[in-house]
Parts: structure tokens; sequence; C-alpha cells
């Protein structure tokens, strides 16, 4: 089945750093994938989605110059947290969707990578 | 009111038990519904889309009442493995509108 691979799966930081994040989709391509953020017994918060060859579109409340998104490839989306403080610790999960010829679709979840920022 | 709300739990059932866990929904005009699973540390995995007419997967089964805007998932002879969190996961349509509900921990001991 479809994989999802996503990189690292744990990050620790000092404050002010930025850090990155890789999404991977191994055997299929990708034109859309979503980036979430979750907090400890809390929702999957959609921060972006993530579009291959363009811009990103941010969930309302997400800032754009500190989450920067990108999808170069078919197969790979970036996101980087730039200038990281403490409240940006948190669980990163990167989707890809998947597309049948029915048209019918399913979602891929990464591995998700555990951010601490010191 | 949240999106999606879900009863957190825990819920503590010993192995053979059957659970139900309800969500419920703001957005009547949602059009996709799903049941997702995540064990602690994890990615979230589906366990299974739920439609109007309900549906069945072995001991799993998804029901969707409109009317009332709720969905339910029934677990019937719960195994250890079960252990886990399950996600309602409400959709209006593409998957960049899905919203996840907080989660009911489900914990089935021996």
């Amino acid at each position: 089945g479809a994989v999802v691979s996503q990189h690292p799966s744990r990050v620790i930081c000092k404050s002010g750093t930025s850090v990155k994040i890789e999404c991977r989709s191994l055997d299929f391509q990708a034109t859309t994938m979503f980036w979430y953020r979750q907090f400890p017994k809390k929702s999957l918060m959609l921060m972006a989605t993530s579009n291959e060859g363009s811009k990103a579109t941010y969930e309302q409340g997400v800032e754009k110059d500190k989450f920067l998104i990108n999808h170069a490839s078919l197969t790979l989306s970036t996101l980087t947290v730039t200038s990281a403080h403490p409240e940006d610790s948190s669980f990163y999960i990167c989707s890809a969707q998947t597309w049948d010829r029915d048209g019918t679709g399913e979602l891929f979840f990464g591995e998700g990578s555990r951010l601490t920022v010191l | 009111r949240k999106e999606v709300e879900q009863d957190p739990g825990p819920f503590n059932v010993p192995e053979g038990a059957t659970v139900a866990f309800n969500c419920t929904y703001s957005n009547s005009a949602s059009q996709s519904f799903f049941w997702y699973r995540q064990d602690c540390r994890k990615e979230p995995k589906l366990l299974m889309s739920v439609y109007s007419s309900g549906n069945e997967d072995g001991r799993f089964t998804a029901q969707l009442n409109r009317a009332s805007q709720y969905i339910s998932l029934l677990i019937r002879d719960s195994k250890l493995s079960d252990s886990a969190t399950y996600l309602c996961v409400v959709g209006g349509g593409g998957y960049n509108k899905l919203i996840f509900g907080a989660g009911t921990r489900l914990a089935v001991h021996p």
C-alpha cells in the first residue's frame, strides 16, 4: 500500500533556530499534501495544504512566515519552522492523498515528527 | 461548540466486551465521515469510512445519523490490540476540509 515517510521523527533544537521536516510519498505521486499539528490529547489541526509547484494554502491563524512550506516535487513537501520557540513544541504530521481511477481517494499519514524547542 | 466532539474517555473494558463510541458534528453540510485509529505517539490510520447506510468491517460497525449529526463506532469482541485512540473525522468533501475530533481513548484489559 501507499506509504508516506516523514523525517526526522524527533528533533530537539534551541530557541531561535530553524527546523526542517520532510514528508515524502514513497510509492506514489502526491500533488497535494497536508500538514497538521497535534498537541497532547488534542485534535489534529490542519495547518496548511501543500500544492506541488505552487504556494501553500494556510489555515486561518497559521503564520505563513513562521511555518514555511515547500512542495517542489510530486513526492516531497517540507515544513520549516523558522525561529522556533518553546511554544512551537508539538507533534507535526503530514499526509498525502491518492486518487483512484474511479475518483475515490485515500489519505495516508506520515509517522509524525516530534519537535521540542528548548 | 467544537466542530467535532467526542467523549475523551478513557473507556476501560475487558477482553471480549462490546464498546460503542459516539461523535457529534456541527456542520450539517458535512459530506464525508471517517473513523481513524491512532496509537500512542503514532500517526493516525484509517479504520473505516462511514456511509449513510451504515457499514460493517469484521468486528467494527460504523453508523451515521445525518438528522442528529452524529456518527458511531461499535467494536464487538474487543481485543487487547484494539487499545488505542479512535478519532472521529468529518469532512466537507475534499481532504483539505477534514476536521478531526480529539479522540476517544480505549483501553482493553485481560
